[in-house]
């Protein structure tokens, strides 16, 4: 399977607990982006790698919030101090510089209690 | 003004049909708009993409209209696995989604 992978599928946690995701994308897409999505609405941006470097990150990304490609390859998304608000799923895509064509992965559905 | 609005829906069609479904954007600046389909708790999976004036693959044709600042998406001969959230999104780097239209595919 060469398409976008999430690991886990699926997280419960307690309010309080850190949580960590992985996205790994498609193997020659050098962008990697990570939305989040509630119920009944689209996906939300929350942050963008081009290789390595984190070119943006939106305003929904608070300090608890934080992501890295160390490599330029696969991306990690951790949130610390979980609330219940975090509950969503968490998206992750990737596409070429050009054309721009964002690729999803199968989501990490948190679910924070 | 929202970035990217769309009709929530449901549009409830007979299969066969043709449907079609507008979404309207704020950003003038955006080059790129796309067309996802979103199944039940599944992630979107990408429909079609459109940069310039418009873009059609088979049974389905997307419509930039930059003046009016809206996309559109027509989908004909309607099938029951058309059923679906279409979002609808734009933007050069980051996506801006719609919160999506639901589509029903009535036997």
């Amino acid at each position: 399977d060469t398409g976008v992978s999430q690991n886990p599928r699926h997280k419960i946690t307690k309010r309080g607990q850190n949580v960590t995701f992985r996205c790994d994308p498609i193997s020659e897409h050098n962008r990697l982006y990570w939305y989040r999505q509630t119920l009944g609405q689209g996906p939300e941006f929350l942050t963008y790698f081009q290789n390595e470097a984190q070119l943006e990150k939106s305003r929904l990304l608070s300090d608890r919030f934080s992501a890295e490609r160390p490599k330029g390859s696969f991306s990690t998304l951790e949130i610390q101090r979980t609330e219940q608000g975090d509950s969503a799923m968490y998206l992750c895509a990737s596409s070429l510089d050009t054309p721009y064509e964002q690729y999803f992965g199968p989501g990490t559905r948190l679910t924070v209690t | 003004r929202k970035e990217v609005e769309q009709d929530p829906g449901p549009f409830n069609v007979p299969e066969g049909a043709t449907v079609a479904f507008n979404c309207t954007y704020s950003n003038s600046a955006s080059q790129s708009f796309f067309w996802y389909r979103q199944d039940c708790r599944k992630e979107p999976k990408l429909l079609m993409s459109v940069y310039s004036s418009g873009n059609e693959d088979g049974r389905f044709t997307a419509q930039l209209n930059r003046a009016s600042q809206y996309i559109s998406l027509l989908i004909r001969d309607s099938k029951l696995s058309d059923s679906a959230t279409y979002l609808c999104g734009g933007g050069d780097d980051k996506i801006i989604f719609g919160k999506g239209t639901r589509l029903h595919i009535l036997p």
